[in-house]
């Protein structure tokens, strides 16, 4: 396994297009995360899932995001209605769980850009 | 609200000189990690810091962790051009799971 792989790399869109994101983790980490980093700023957490249950959901993620892990291997990130403030660097990254070090590894991430 | 404060903000320092990039945050946490980003890239992890005291250290990277007074430390020695790049604090609080990272120091080494 070569790592966390996401895709696409880069996607432009149209305001107001839903737009899917797919991240495929290293194959034995069950915890799976979400973020989103802005220039000039650290990653932001949006979602984390253990397995195929999303344990955690960023009180700043918006009801036009939505996350699955349908059978605990790969996730998607759905963004609705996508508004200009939506452009950002969306980052994946999947760890393993109890009794680790819960060390992150990141994937290169999708860079989207709402025009 | 918890907050991961890194400085400086921005680094310019001469290759061969040393420094200290220093990581506050205000909750009660045992782990902390360093990531590297170069631009337009994703983050690499550095060190992982999982109690009181811990230090690790990678060529000319060390990390320490105080838990006490709530700091982590990377210091550079002897610069090189190849670090020049951002470093990413995050913490763990220990009630939770979820990462919070700093702001993050741009560091850039001149010849």
């Amino acid at each position: 396994d070569t790592g966390v792989s996401q895709d696409p790399r880069h996607k432009i869109t149209k305001r107001g297009q839903n737009v899917t994101f797919r991240c495929d983790p290293i194959s034995e980490h069950n915890r799976l995360y979400w973020y989103r980093q802005t220039l000039g700023q650290g990653p932001e957490f949006l979602t984390y899932f253990q397995n195929e249950a999303q344990l955690e959901k960023s009180r700043l993620l918006s009801d036009r995001f939505s996350a699955e892990r349908p059978k605990g291997s790969f996730s998607t990130l759905e963004i609705q209605r996508t508004e200009q403030g939506d452009s950002a660097m969306y980052l994946c990254a999947s760890s393993l769980g109890a009794g680790a070090s819960y060390e992150q590894y990141f994937g290169p991430g999708t860079r989207l850009t709402v025009t | 609200e918890l907050k991961v404060e890194q400085n400086p903000l921005f680094l310019s320092m001469q290759e061969g000189k040393n420094y200290t990039i220093y990581c506050n945050y205000s909750t009660t946490s045992d782990r902390l990690y360093w990531y590297r980003q170069d631009p337009g890239k994703s983050l690499e992890s550095l060190f992982v810091l999982l109690s009181n005291g811990a230090v690790k250290q990678e060529g000319r990277l060390m990390a320490s962790l105080d838990t006490k007074a709530r700091l982590s430390t990377l210091h550079i020695t002897a610069a090189v051009h190849d670090l020049s790049a951002t470093y990413f604090c995050a913490v763990v609080p220990n009630t939770g799971n979820q990462f919070y990272f700093g702001t993050g120091t741009s560091l850039t080494v001149i010849p």
